[in-house]
């Protein structure tokens, strides 16, 4: 069983470009949440998908927006970037929607800087 | 909304030392929670869960006891080791659709 990974691990863009970044959940997990975490600061959540489908979102605007895949394998797609946009974005996925009770398993992360 | 307060950092303590990281939390019914740990050049770990009122969640030495009269859920270790420095993160979670993570509390080890 092979962990949660990312790419790419790091990325540099300009204010104003757009960017996808990429995830690979455990195999067998339906469910991936996609967190923003800006230095020194702890995760914020974007959304989460269960089989396919957005299941919840934070307070994040419509620019970001994802997809999943059924291949474990999913995507968040920022459009129109901004400086604030700078930040560590993490992807976890779970057995099932209810992350009360499936534990999360986080992937390394992608660290984004705009200029 | 749900929201989640953690004593600020950095906390250094000495080999052996008793530790202690305050966390309270605001939400609406009855949330799980958690504290994850992030160790240097690493991702985020989940530590120990609760997911009732008086749950007592325990990993690894660490423990945590769900007070919801309190809406508190501190983290102790009674022997902190080198090897325990990373940083600690509570976080609640309402039904399943919305993590919410404290702003993390950094712990430094001295040997």
């Amino acid at each position: 069983e092979t962990g949660v990974t990312q790419s790419p691990t790091h990325l540099i863009k300009t204010r104003g470009q757009q960017v996808t970044l990429r995830c690979s959940s455990q195999s067998g997990h339906n469910t991936v949440s996609w967190y923003q975490q800006a230095l020194g600061q702890g995760p914020q959540f974007i959304f989460q998908y269960y089989r396919e489908e957005e299941n919840g979102r934070g307070n994040f605007p419509p620019r970001f927006s994802g997809l999943q895949f059924p291949n474990y394998s999913s995507e968040l797609n920022v459009n129109a970037l901004e400086l604030d946009d700078s930040a560590l974005y993490l992807c976890a996925s779970s057995l099932d929607g209810d992350s009360s009770y499936n534990e999360q398993f986080f992937g390394p992360g992608t660290r984004l800087t705009v200029l | 909304g749900n929201s989640v307060t953690q004593m600020e950092g950095p906390v250094t303590l000495s080999e052996e030392a008793f530790l202690t990281i305050n966390c309270t939390y605001t939400a609406t019914g009855y949330p799980s929670l958690f504290w994850y740990v992030q160790y240097p050049g690493e991702g985020l770990q989940l530590l120990l869960k609760a997911t009732k009122a008086d749950d007592k969640g325990s990993n690894k030495g660490f423990e945590a006891t769900y007070r919801k009269e309190t809406t508190s859920f501190h983290l102790e270790k009674g022997s902190v080791q080198v090897s325990d420095s990373a940083v600690y993160f509570c976080a609640l979670d309402n039904y399943g659709q919305n993590f919410v993570f404290g702003p993390g509390t950094r712990l430094s080890v001295l040997p």
